[in-house]
Parts: structure tokens; C-alpha cells; sequence
């Protein structure tokens, strides 16, 4: 089967670094995705590691190890607008995504 | 760009009615298309795959009976809820993706409440 964790819950100030922790137990794993999400709205997408090592995408970046089936999300200049879910997701051959079930992150000024 | 719409955005329904749902592909050809339910504070659970003109995949657990699946064309998928309940009140959302790429293009969902 699959199964991914990540904590359900981080709050952080205005201006901070959150990092959100994604683990994951896959068979056939092609790759990490991360996605936000705003309440009431669809899932956006952030990034996507297939190999080890870090992404950077402005003030997000995302980690992978595959060794470790290890991931994560790391939040940079935290803006009141990144309040919001944040889901890591598993990919492999059949091209389905499964999700993790969700950091909801609060930004506190 | 990569843009999924669907349709409608929101539909209140009576028991026993059914729904359907759209998910369509405005700027690419969408050779797979997937669909997810998402009740509230909740994960995005994949309720079943769906390739241009051939059968939905479903996962385990979702009815094929009740969750009616069409992939016509590549850029169209519809969902159709058949004999709603209120326990099918959910947030209904689609993806497509356009085949060797991993990711997959969200539309805005649906949000379907059932009397």
C-alpha cells in the first residue's frame, strides 16, 4: 500500500521559516509533489522533486531523499497569504497521485 | 498554459436526483483525467482514473454504479453522482494531465450538497 504523514497543524509569525515534513511509504515511486491549498479552493501546485536533493522556486524550496523516503517543504518569508493546507503527494508509473493528508499552516502576524 | 475548468461550480441537489459534472481541458489535451472527493478538513481522495474512450479505473472502495465516469473526448470528462445522498455531499474536484509529465492541472472544483 501507500501512506504518507506529515503533521497536521504548524503556526508561524509573519516574516519566519516553516518547514513542513512529508514521509512516505510507496511502491513503484516516480516522485514528491507539494500543493496548496486555500480554503473553499482547488489544490495549486508548488513543486515536484523526482531526484534527490533541494528545489528552489522563490521563497518555497522542496527537499527530497529518496533513501530516506524522506521530503520537505520549506516556506521562506512567510506572508499572511501562505495561510493556507499544504499537501505532499506521492506519484509513481500509473501516473495517480496520492495524497498525504494535510499540514494546515498558520501565518500570525 | 494548463487550464481545467469544470462545471458548475457549485449544485445543491434533492435525495435520489442525480448530478453530473463537468471537467474540461481548455488549452491541451488531457490524455488522462482523474477525479477526487474531498469532505471538509480533509485529504484529496482519488476516486478513480480516466483515459480518453476507454473505462474508468476506479479505486477501491468507490462505487463504478454510482460514480458514472465519461472520457469522450481528450478534452472532457463528465461525473455523474447517480441517486445522490446527503453522505455525497462533498467537494468534488478534477485533474488532468497530459500524459508523460507528472504533474496534473486542478480544476476549481464542485462543490455538491445533497438535500
Amino acid at each position: 500500500g501507500q501512506s504518507l504523514e506529515q503533521p497536521s497543524e504548524v503556526t508561524a509569525v509573519e516574516g519566519a521559516i516553516v518547514q513542513i515534513n512529508c514521509t512516505y511509504q510507496t511502491s513503484g515511486f516516480y516522485g514528491l509533489s507539494w500543493y496548496q491549498q486555500h480554503d473553499g479552493g482547488a489544490p495549486t501546485f508548488l513543486s515536484y522533486n523526482a531526484l534527490d536533493g533541494l528545489e528552489e522556486t522563490g521563497r518555497f524550496s522542496s527537499f527530497l531523499s529518496r533513501s530516506d523516503s524522506y521530503g520537505y517543504l520549506l516556506l521562506q518569508e512567510l506572508q499572511m497569504k501562505d495561510s493556507a493546507s499544504y499537501f505532499c503527494a506521492v506519484s509513481g508509473n500509473t501516473g495517480k497521485l496520492i495524497f498525504g493528508q494535510g499540514t494546515t499552516l498558520q501565518v500570525k502576524p | 498554459g494548463a487550464v481545467v475548468s469544470q462545471h458548475p461550480s457549485r449544485v445543491i441537489c434533492k435525495s435520489g436526483t442525480s448530478v453530473k459534472i463537468e471537467c474540461r481541458s481548455l488549452d491541451f489535451q488531457a490524455t488522462t483525467m482523474f477525479w477526487y472527493r474531498q469532505f471538509p478538513k480533509q485529504s484529496l481522495m482519488l476516486m478513480a482514473t480516466s483515459n480518453e474512450g476507454s473505462k474508468a479505473t476506479y479505486e477501491q472502495g468507490v462505487e463504478k454504479d454510482k460514480f458514472l465516469i465519461n472520457h469522450a473526448s481528450l478534452t472532457l470528462s463528465t461525473l455523474t453522482v447517480t441517486s445522490a445522498h446527503p453522505e455525497d455531499s462533498s467537494f468534488y474536484i478534477c485533474s488532468a494531465s497530459k500524459g508523460a509529465e507528472n504533474e496534473q492541472f486542478f480544476g476549481p472544483g464542485t462543490r455538491l450538497t445533497v438535500l
